[in-house]
């Protein structure tokens, strides 16, 4: 079974600062992808940033980056020139293949609640 | 573009009451899913779809029923709610290995 573990329950920085979440997995596939949703008060699930395990260039977008470790299960979160409305619950989250029927799901760690401040 | 469309957005039952969470999509994706999500916990997955008229059950099913008659539509149906089922309730849709969520909805059974 597929495990995302998320270490840090909660952490704070201050604005225009750089934060690093941290994520690790277990899995015994190799081909899979990683993902970081954003879930601010809304409640809404936004899409940060995603991994295919085949890349070996960690992926990029914006101000969001991560730091994806294979060998170690590893895949951080790294937020630069924080701003206020990055305040919200960070998850981890690993796709896996469920079965023939090609069904996907997401499996997520319990979140990483980031507090930004001026 | 609505993309996924979940209503209502806020409920409460009684316990023994019966109701159906609706969902729609309008982006023709085959894969769609419901997932719950409790107090400091990330989201779990409870049926998904892999196309109309396929429905398969996901890590957390009991107490809840679905179908999926056309691609657009895949609601979720609590036959006989139960407290422990006071939740946020997710529906998702899938393209390309992205996950598309709804705002989601929050139910309290009393």
């Amino acid at each position: 079974a597929q495990t995302v573990t998320q270490s840090q329950p909660e952490m704070s920085v201050q604005e225009a600062e750089t934060v690093t979440l941290s994520c690790t997995y277990d899995t015994s596939e190799n081909n899979y992808y990683l993902f970081w949703y954003k879930q601010p008060p809304s409640r809404q699930m936004i899409l940060v940033i995603r991994q295919e395990a085949y890349k070996q260039q960690n992926a990029t977008e914006n101000r969001f980056s991560v730091n994806f470790q294979k060998a170690a299960k590893s895949f951080s979160l790294k937020i630069s020139d924080s701003q206020l409305g990055d305040t919200a619950m960070y998850f981890c989250a690993f796709m896996k293949l469920l079965n023939s029927n090609s069904g996907y799901a997401l499996n997520f760690g319990k979140g990483t609640s980031l507090l930004v401040t001026p | 573009n609505a993309g996924v469309t979940q209503t209502p957005k806020f409920q409460v039952l009684k316990t023994g009451q019966s109701m159906t969470l609706q969902c729609a999509q309008d982006m023709n994706h085959e894969y769609m899913s419901w997932y719950r999500q409790d107090p400091g916990m990330g989201l779990r997955l409870i049926h998904y779809s892999v196309g109309a008229g396929i429905t398969d059950q996901g890590e957390v099913p009991n107490g809840y029923n679905v179908s999926r008659s056309t691609t657009e539509d895949f609601p979720l149906r609590l036959l006989s709610a139960a407290p422990s089922q006071t939740s946020v309730y997710f529906c998702a849709s899938l393209d390309r290995n992205i996950q598309y969520f709804g705002a989601g909805t929050r139910l309290s059974v009393l």
